[in-house]
């Protein structure tokens, strides 16, 4: 059981590039979402997904696009990489959102840098 | 919405219990006082979670005040690894899938 994993866990784009984040969960959780981590910030909601071919945006969905076709998998994609997108990006997954089941489970994170 | 606020940083010797607090004077009555925490450079790790009586797990343990307007976070034998920010979490509003929003938590800082 590996729970939350996210790859790569360094990247290093120039402005204008495209990436994908990827996050895959092995707990057949329905929620996935991702945030990201500015230095001294807390956490910021960027996308989530409550299920397979449903995502909604956050706080911070400009400039990122996610996409949901199976259970287990939740990319992020960057379409053309800003310095103002360097950032820690953590993907996260819960069994659901209901009140009382928001326990979300994170993966290690991807450290994104945009020259 | 319920907004939380928290102290910026704590300091607390090893062995000794860590109190942290958060205020959440805007909750709801169904909403859930969620903590997590993160240590430096690792994805966050849920701690605890409550709504109006007090909880204890392996981790710590949740005291909710009676109005339920605030909340305390016990570490009761903290340690060196405990050193990390906590955050205090309210379901911002029940929709049944709204995601939770962290704030910028408290430091704690466990001296030997």
């Amino acid at each position: 059981n590996a729970g939350v994993t996210q790859t790569p866990k360094f990247q290093v784009l120039k402005t204008g590039q495209s990436m994908t984040l990827q996050c895959a969960q092995d707990m057949n959780h329905e929620y996935m979402s991702w945030y990201r981590q500015d230095p001294g910030m807390g956490l910021r909601l960027i996308h989530y997904s409550v299920g397979a071919g449903i995502t909604d945006q956050g706080e911070v969905p400009n400039g990122y696009n996610v996409s949901r076709s199976t259970t287990e998998d939740f990319p992020l994609r960057l379409l053309s990489a800003a310095p103002s997108q360097t950032s820690v990006y953590f993907c996260a997954s819960s069994y659901s959102m209901g009140p009382g089941n928001e326990k979300l489970f994170f993966g290690s994170g991807t450290q994104l840098s945009v020259l | 919405d319920a907004k939380t606020t928290q102290p910026p940083s704590m300091d607390c010797a090893e062995g000794r219990a860590a109190n942290l607090p958060c205020n959440h004077s805007t909750i709801s009555g169904n909403e859930y006082v969620y903590w997590y925490r993160q240590i430096h450079s690792q994805g966050p790790q849920y701690i605890i979670h409550g709504l109006k009586n007090n909880e204890t797990n392996e981790m710590a343990s949740l005291i909710i005040t009676e109005d339920r307007k605030s909340s305390t976070l016990i570490l009761p034998h903290a340690t060196l690894r405990d050193t990390a920010v906590y955050y205090c979490i309210v379901r911002v509003r029940y929709s049944g899938n709204t995601p939770l929003v962290f704030g910028k938590g408290t430091r704690l800082s466990v001296i030997a």
